[in-house]
Order: C-alpha cells, then structure tokens, then sequence
C-alpha cells in the first residue's frame, strides 16, 4: 500500500526558533498534501492544502507566515513553523493524495511538537 | 460550512460485546465519508470509504453504513477485541478535491 512517512516524529525545541517538518509519500506522487493540526483529545483540524509547484492554500485562521508551507516535488512537502511558541505545541499530521484521482488520502505517522 | 459530529465521544466495552460508533454531518452534499482508526501518537489508518452512491461498506469485523438523507453514517464492529481499542474517526469529504472534514473521534476502549 501506499506510504507516507515525517520527519521528525518528535522534536522539542526552545520558544522563539523555528522547526521543519518534512512530509514524503515514498511510493507513489502526490500532487496534493495537506497538513493538519491536532491538539490532545481533539479531532484533526487542516491547516493547509499544498499543490506542487503552486502557493499553498490555507484554512481560515492559520497564518500563513508562521507556517511556511512547501511543496517543491510530487513527493515532498515540508511545513515550517516559524518562531514557535509554546501554543504551537501540538501533533502534526500531513496526508497525500495520489495522482490520478484515487478516493482516498494516505496519512503520514504525525510528528509531535513540543515547545518550550 | 460542513460540520461531523461523532458520539459517542468514548466508550468502554467488554470483550466480544457488538457495538455501533455514530457520525453524523450536516452539509449532505458529500463526495465520500471514510472511517479512520487512530492509536495513540499515531497517524491515522483507513478502515472504509463509502463514495456518496453506496449505502455501505464491509470489511472482515467492520460494517459502516451511510444515509445521506438524515445525514448520519455508522461504523459497526462486531464481536469487539481488545485491539480494537483506539480512537475512531470519520471524515466527509464535500468535493473531488478530497478535502476531508473531520469529526471529533470516539475513543473505544475494549476490555479483555
């Protein structure tokens, strides 16, 4: 089946510097990913959607300059969440849509923030 | 604005006991509803989609059933184990675009 990996699965870092999340489907390309937010015993929230080659749109609410998202090849998608503070803490989880138009997304592990 | 509510938010069972998740949605103009498992700290893994044409969909244990009209969709499992404790999770999906709206989970604890 199809795989999607992140990297990492957990990071803690210092409020204020900035941390990269990296999304990959490992085998199959995906023209759109999409990042989600989840916070303890809550349901995933999207953040963004990110279109290869184009600009990424984002949800209502989620600013755009504290979460850089790229999208730079059919296979990877990195979001970057600038100057981090401890309200950023959460679990990160990015999903694929394979090319072509299959029905369903294919979810990464998550990778769990920490903020400090 | 599509909005999924699931209930119940958790549920402690015994062993082998038949049990029903419930979703549902409230913009019936959805391309698909999929059910999804969640361990904790994990991703999400995929148990059924159901497109918008279908009434249900079955998977060895799993049944999930979908009723656009009232807007509801339920996930079946029968004879219940304790690997199937998790958080249960269903998502609509309103346009081809596959962007998914999610509900807020059950969290199922089966009991040995």
């Amino acid at each position: 089946g199809a795989v999607v990996s992140q990297h990492p699965s957990r990071v803690i870092c210092k409020s204020g510097t900035s941390v990269k999340i990296e999304c990959r489907s490992l085998d199959f390309q995906a023209t759109t990913m999409f990042w989600y937010r989840q916070f303890p015993k809550q349901s995933l929230m999207l953040m963004a959607t990110s279109n290869e080659g184009s600009k990424a749109t984002y949800e209502q609410g989620v600013e755009k300059d504290k979460f850089l998202i790229n999208h730079a090849s059919l296979t990877l998608s990195t979001l970057t969440v600038t100057s981090a503070h401890p309200e950023d803490s959460s679990f990160y989880i990015c999903s694929a849509d394979p090319a072509g138009g299959q029905e369903t997304q294919y979810f990464g592990p998550g990778t769990r923030l920490l903020v400090l | 604005k599509q909005e999924v509510t699931q209930i119940p938010a958790a549920l402690s069972v015994p062993e082998g006991e038949n049990l029903v998740l419930n979703c549902s949605f409230t913009d019936s103009a959805i391309y698909n509803l999929q059910w999804f498992r969640q361990d904790p700290g994990k991703g999400l893994t995929s148990l059924l989609l159901i497109q918008s044409s279908q009434r249900e969909q079955t998977s060895g244990r799993l049944n999930a059933s979908l009723d656009k009209s009232s807007g509801r969709s339920t996930l079946y499992i029968a004879a219940s184990q304790p690997g199937d404790s998790a958080t249960y999770l269903c998502a609509a999906s309103n346009n081809a675009g596959n962007m998914l709206t999610f509900g807020g989970g059950t969290r199922l604890m089966v009991k040995p």
